[in-house]
């Protein structure tokens, strides 16, 4: 079955730093794979998505992730944090038509 | 188009109440997954819908939880009796065509039973 494993629950960065939030895989098939945000009191909202189309996956809000296979990772960066960056962001995978599997997420502080 | 629409947003009940939360999709999409999410266990998939028919429904914790899909455009969650370890976050998600596509979240229905 597939599964997601972010490291680090929360991460704190100062305002202007890079941002790296870690996301690695399991899945037995090439895989589907995600980052959501959550800001305080909202639903999630797709950041990003991997389709195998490309390795490096831009998304909104200037963040990207980059597909590794021989790592199985999906790791969320961007260069500079911003104080409105500060949320809980989720990486998640699917199969095919299947359902998706979420990570536990990583609440991202941002100081300033 | 205004989204997946939730309501109640906020719900309060007593233990032993029957407590319903309702889910209307994005027009046109033909998948739609109930979530739960509270500190201790994160966001949990309960169940999902693919046009209008359940698919999985594994992760629905017991016989009091219950959902329906009646058509495209309305799904409810029921629970029945409702306990206080029922108390969460519960969000309804809607995508084009399963879990490949990108999941629209709905604002959530914060339940709380006392």
């Amino acid at each position: 079955a597939q599964s997601v494993t972010q490291l680090g629950s929360h991460v704190s960065v100062s305002e202007g730093a890079l941002v790296l939030l870690r996301c690695n895989y399991s899945s037995s098939v090439p895989p589907y794979l995600f980052w959501y945000v959550q800001y305080p009191n909202q639903g999630l909202q797709l950041l990003l998505k991997y389709t195998s189309a490309a390795t490096l996956v831009k998304g909104i809000n200037g963040f990207e992730a980059e597909f590794k296979k021989s790592e199985t990772s999906f790791h969320l960066t961007k260069p500079s944090a911003h104080m409105s960056d500060a949320a809980e962001y989720f990486c998640a995978v699917s199969q095919g038509f299947q359902k998706l599997v979420f990570g536990t997420g990583t609440r991202l502080l941002v100081s300033p | 188009d205004a989204g997946v629409i939730q309501s109640p947003r906020h719900e309060v009940t007593e233990m032993g109440q029957e407590v319903t939360l309702r889910c209307k999709p994005i027009s046109g999409h033909n998948s739609l997954f109930w979530y739960r999410q509270t500190m201790m266990r994160g966001l949990e998939l309960l169940i999902y819908f693919n046009n209008n028919v359940p698919i999985d429904d594994s992760g629905m914790p017991e016989d009091r939880f219950s959902a329906k899909m009646p058509n495209a455009s309305f799904s409810t969650l029921k629970i029945q009796p409702s306990e206080p370890r029922d108390s969460a976050v519960y969000f309804c998600a809607s995508s084009f065509r399963g879990g490949s596509d990108e999941q629209y979240f709905g604002p959530g229905t914060r339940l709380t039973v006392t």
